[in-house]
Formats: C-alpha cells, sequence, structure tokens
C-alpha cells in the first residue's frame, strides 16, 4: 500500500498567517491526491481535488501543489474558521490511503 | 441538494454483525462510484471500501477484508457496508461518499460501538 506521510502533524498559527502542510507518497501518485478539511464532530469536506484544482465554493485563499511524490496545501490568510485538521487522501490505486492528518491550532 | 444519509450503526458485541446503509439524494446515484472511509474515536480518517457505479468492481483495505462486503442497489439509490466478525478496533464512525475522481460529497455519519 502506498503510504502518505504528512507533517507536520499539528501547528499553532494566527489569524492572517500562512500555512502550509505538506504530503510525501511512498511512491509516485501522478496527481492523484485530494486536501480535504475536517472540524471536530464533522464529515470532511472537499478542498482540492487533482493536486491543485480549487473545489467550487472553497476559499481561494487555500491552494494546493505539486506532482508525484511531493504535495503541499497552502492557506494563504488564516482565517478564524480555518482552525480545524486537515487530511490528504491519495486515489492513484488501492488501498486509498490517507495522511496521518494536521490539525490547525490557534498560537 | 444534494446529500448522503448513513443509518444502521449500533453497539455490537465483538464478533457480531451489523449492515450500514447510505441514502443518497438530490443527485443520479447510478452515475457516481461510492467509498466508506472510517474514523476512530481521536484517530485519523481511514478509507475502507469502494464500489464502481455498475457494482462490478469492490475494493477494500486490508483491515476489513474478508470481514466486509460493499453492495448498492441503484434503484432505490442506496449503499450497503455489511460488516461481520465485529472487532473492538471496527469502532468509529462510518461515512460514506460519493466518488467522482474524488470524494466530493459525504454524509454526517454514523456511529459504530464493538462492545461487550
Amino acid at each position: 500500500a502506498i503510504q502518505m506521510t504528512q507533517s507536520p502533524s499539528s501547528l499553532s498559527a494566527s489569524v492572517g498567517d500562512s500555512v502550509t502542510i505538506t504530503c510525501r507518497a511512498s511512491q509516485a501518485i501522478r496527481n492523484d491526491l485530494g486536501w480535504y478539511q475536517q472540524k471536530p464532530g464533522k464529515a470532511p469536506k472537499l478542498l482540492i481535488y487533482a493536486a491543485s484544482n480549487l473545489q467550487s465554493g472553497v476559499p481561494s485563499r487555500f491552494s494546493g501543489s505539486g506532482s508525484g511524490t511531493d504535495f503541499t496545501l497552502t492557506i494563504s490568510s488564516l482565517q478564524p474558521e480555518d482552525f480545524a485538521t486537515y487530511y490528504c487522501l491519495q486515489d492513484y490505486n488501492y488501498p486509498w490511503t490517507f495522511g496521518q492528518g494536521t490539525k490547525v491550532e490557534f498560537k | 441538494e444534494v446529500q448522503l444519509v448513513e443509518s444502521g450503526g449500533a453497539l455490537v458485541q465483538p464478533g457480531g454483525s451489523l449492515r450500514l446503509s447510505c441514502a443518497a439524494s438530490g443527485f443520479t446515484f447510478s452515475y457516481y462510484g461510492m467509498s466508506w472511509v472510517r474514523q476512530a474515536p481521536g484517530k485519523g480518517l481511514e478509507w475502507i471500501s469502494y464500489i464502481d457505479l455498475s457494482s462490478n468492481n469492490k475494493y477494500y483495505a486490508d483491515s476489513v477484508k474478508g470481514r466486509c462486503t460493499v453492495s448498492r442497489d441503484n434503484a432505490k439509490n442506496s449503499l450497503y457496508l455489511q460488516m461481520n466478525s465485529l472487532r473492538a478496533e471496527d469502532t468509529a464512525v462510518y461515512y460514506c461518499a460519493r466518488f467522482y475522481y474524488y470524494l466530493d460529497v459525504w454524509g454526517k455519519g454514523t456511529t459504530v460501538t464493538v462492545s461487550s
């Protein structure tokens, strides 16, 4: 199975900060990667698909990049509603695998 | 409104069985593959199963392979997950999600607790 190594596992930031989360795949996965946001007690929400495409309705402060094995999610100006946990997911081959998650906390 | 609603979660004893359901509405269910994803208490997300739009292809995580069976009824706009030989480590919130190159619509989840 492809392993997705996500880092950091947590970070502290302030409103207005720029935040970057990375995911590294144990083998090349083209751009078959999505980023999801999850708030406590809620279902995950798709932010970015195919590594760099913004899902409809998602604010433009979210962006994704990467291809092959290395991917990043950037939040350009953190807003109060962005404090959540973020996951990457590879759907290049089965079994699909999530990263371990990155919890973005208020500094 | 595009919606997925899971049901069937319960408290079950180790070794028991459970069938989860996911009711879809607001979109043409038969056009989409579907997945199940779970989340153990305080843990991350774990993908566990996928079924394509015609039920021709089904895939499972190793953690549930041989114990779980995914199915769907396109006439009833419903997805199912039959879970057998349940273990304590199957305790989780189970989400169904719609797939069209990515998991774009998720239900709110149903809780399965495996305990004696």
